[in-house]
């Protein structure tokens, strides 16, 4: 059983790009979670979806990112119009369900903007 | 309200000791407490959790003690190996009382464990 696959592991752009960054959960998993981690610190919770819907996105910046996790296909983050300080590890976490399920996380996606 | 506190920062034992990580939260809606490791590059990867109508829980060498009342919890390594080196997260979730099973997390320990 895969586990939590994301991709690209590392993803160089330029200020103004965008940055798409792709999520395919465990097999059998209907829940994602986004977190972000900039160096030294923890990580930040940004959205909670399950298929076709998200659930809790408290965590979004209100500009510039949206995440969706479609019917089909692995769930997306995408950053548009980057800047420095989205330099960061995105991390995808699934779980089988909300309440007993334990999260399983990728290996992350390290987003550098030069 | 949302936020978990973890200290220390980082941490140096001997191989041997027992290195301890404590963390505190405000929110008394949360109701999953788990602890996580992470290695430099992966991931972080669930090592033990504990709900809160029990004090203590152990899985091998790791133990989680949980006080209730003055809203903390801990980790302790018992016998703790150059191997556990790495990064420690404490965190919460108000999964049973939300809509959200999201995690919020502490800052982090990283922890060494020389020969």
């Amino acid at each position: 059983n895969a586990g939590v696959m994301q991709n690209p592991r590392h993803l160089v752009r330029r200020r103004g790009q965008e940055a798409r960054l792709r999520c395919s959960p465990m097999k059998g998993h209907s829940h994602v979670y986004w977190y972000r981690q900039l160096p030294e610190e923890g990580l930040k919770f940004m959205v909670y979806l399950q298929k076709e819907n998200i659930i809790d996105e408290s965590g979004m910046p209100k500009e510039r990112f949206s995440a969706e996790f479609p019917k089909e296909g692995p769930s997306i983050l995408r950053i548009q119009q980057v800047v420095r300080g989205d330099s960061a590890a995105y991390f995808c976490a699934s779980s089988p369900d909300r309440v007993t399920g334990e999260l399983f996380f990728g290996e992350g996606s390290r987003l550098t903007v030069l | 309200q949302q936020q978990v506190k973890q200290s220390p920062q980082s941490l140096i034992v001997q191989k041997g000791g027992i290195p301890i990580i404590n963390c505190a939260y405000e929110n008394t809606a949360f109701d999953y407490f788990p602890w996580y490791q992470q290695f430099p590059g992966k991931g972080p990867a669930l090592l033990i959790a504990i709900r809160p109508d029990v004090s203590e829980k152990k899985e091998g060498r790791f133990t989680i003690s949980f006080n209730k009342s003055a809203k903390q919890f801990s980790l302790h390594i018992m016998d703790s190996q150059p191997g556990d080196s790495a990064t420690y997260f404490c965190a919460a979730s108000p999964r049973w009382r939300s809509n959200t099973g999201k995690l919020i997390f502490g800052q982090g320990t990283t922890l060494q464990v020389k020969p």
